[in-house]
C-alpha cells in the first residue's frame, strides 16, 4: 500500500516559537494532500486541504496565517503552527491522495505529537 | 446534531468474540463509508470501504450500510488482542466536495 511519512512525530517548543511539521508521501504523487487536528478521545478534525501548487484551503474556524500549510511538490506538504500556544498542542495528522483516485484512497501519515510549554 | 455520530465506548470483550461497531449519520448525501482502524499514536489505517448500500464482507470483517436508517455497522469476528485498537468510521458525499467526516471512534479492548 501507499506509504505516508511525517516529521518529526514528536516535537516540544516553546510558548511563541514556530513549529513546521512535514508530511511525504514515498512512494506516490499525492496532488491532494490534507492536515488534521486530533485531541484525545476525540475525532479528527479537517484543518485544511491542499493541492499541490495551488494555495491551502482552509476550514472554517481555521487561522491559515497561524497553521501555514506549503504543498509546492508532489511529495512534499509542510504545515508550519506560528507563534505556538498551548492551547495548539495537539496530534496532528496528515494524508495524502494521488490523482483521480477515489474518495477512500486517503493514506495517513504516522502523525506528529506537539506539545507547547 | 453532529453529522457522524458514534460511540466513543470503550469496547471491552473477550478475546473470540463478535464484535459490533456502529455510527449513525444525518446527512443523506453520504455515498461513501469508510472504516478506519488506528492504534494508539498512529495515523488511521483504511480497514474497509463500501458504496452506498450493502454488505462487504473481508475476512473477520464484515461492513454493514443501511442507507434508510442512515446507519452502519463493522462486525469483527473472532476477535483477537491485536484487534485492540479505535475504530473510526468515515463518510464522504457529493455535499461539501467530498470531504471526509470522521466518527469519534470507538475504543476496543479484546482481552486475552
Amino acid at each position: 500500500g501507499a506509504v505516508v511519512s511525517q516529521h518529526p512525530s514528536w516535537v516540544i517548543c516553546k510558548s511563541g516559537t514556530s513549529v513546521k511539521i512535514e508530511c511525504r508521501s514515498l512512494d506516490f504523487q499525492a496532488t491532494t494532500m490534507f492536515w488534521y487536528r486530533q485531541f484525545p478521545k476525540q475525532s479528527l478534525m479537517l484543518m485544511a486541504t491542499s493541492n499541490e501548487g495551488s494555495k491551502a484551503t482552509y476550514e472554517q474556524g481555521v487561522e491559515k496565517d497561524k497553521f501555514l500549510i506549503n504543498h509546492a511538490s508532489l511529495t512534499l506538504s509542510t504545515l508550519t503552527v506560528t507563534s505556538a500556544h498551548p492551547e495548539d498542542s495537539s496530534f496532528y495528522i496528515c494524508s495524502a491522495r494521488g490523482s483521480g483516485r477515489a474518495i477512500y484512497e486517503q493514506y495517513f501519515g504516522p502523525g506528529t505529537r506537539l506539545t507547547v510549554t | 446534531q453532529k453529522e457522524v455520530e458514534q460511540d466513543p465506548g470503550p469496547l471491552s470483550v473477550p478475546e473470540g468474540a463478535i464484535v459490533s461497531l456502529n455510527c449513525t449519520y444525518s446527512n443523506s448525501a453520504f455515498q461513501y463509508f469508510m472504516w478506519y482502524r488506528q492504534y494508539s499514536r498512529k495515523g488511521p489505517e483504511l480497514l474497509m470501504y463500501t458504496y452506498s448500500s450493502g454488505n462487504k464482507e473481508d475476512g473477520r470483517f464484515t461492513a454493514q450500510v443501511d442507507k434508510s436508517s442512515k446507519y452502519i455497522s463493522l462486525f469483527i469476528r473472532d476477535s483477537q488482542p491485536s484487534d485492540s485498537a479505535t475504530y473510526l468510521c468515515a463518510m464522504s458525499g457529493s455535499t461539501g466536495g467530498f470531504k471526509t467526516i470522521f466518527g469519534a471512534g470507538t475504543r476496543l479492548f479484546v482481552k486475552a
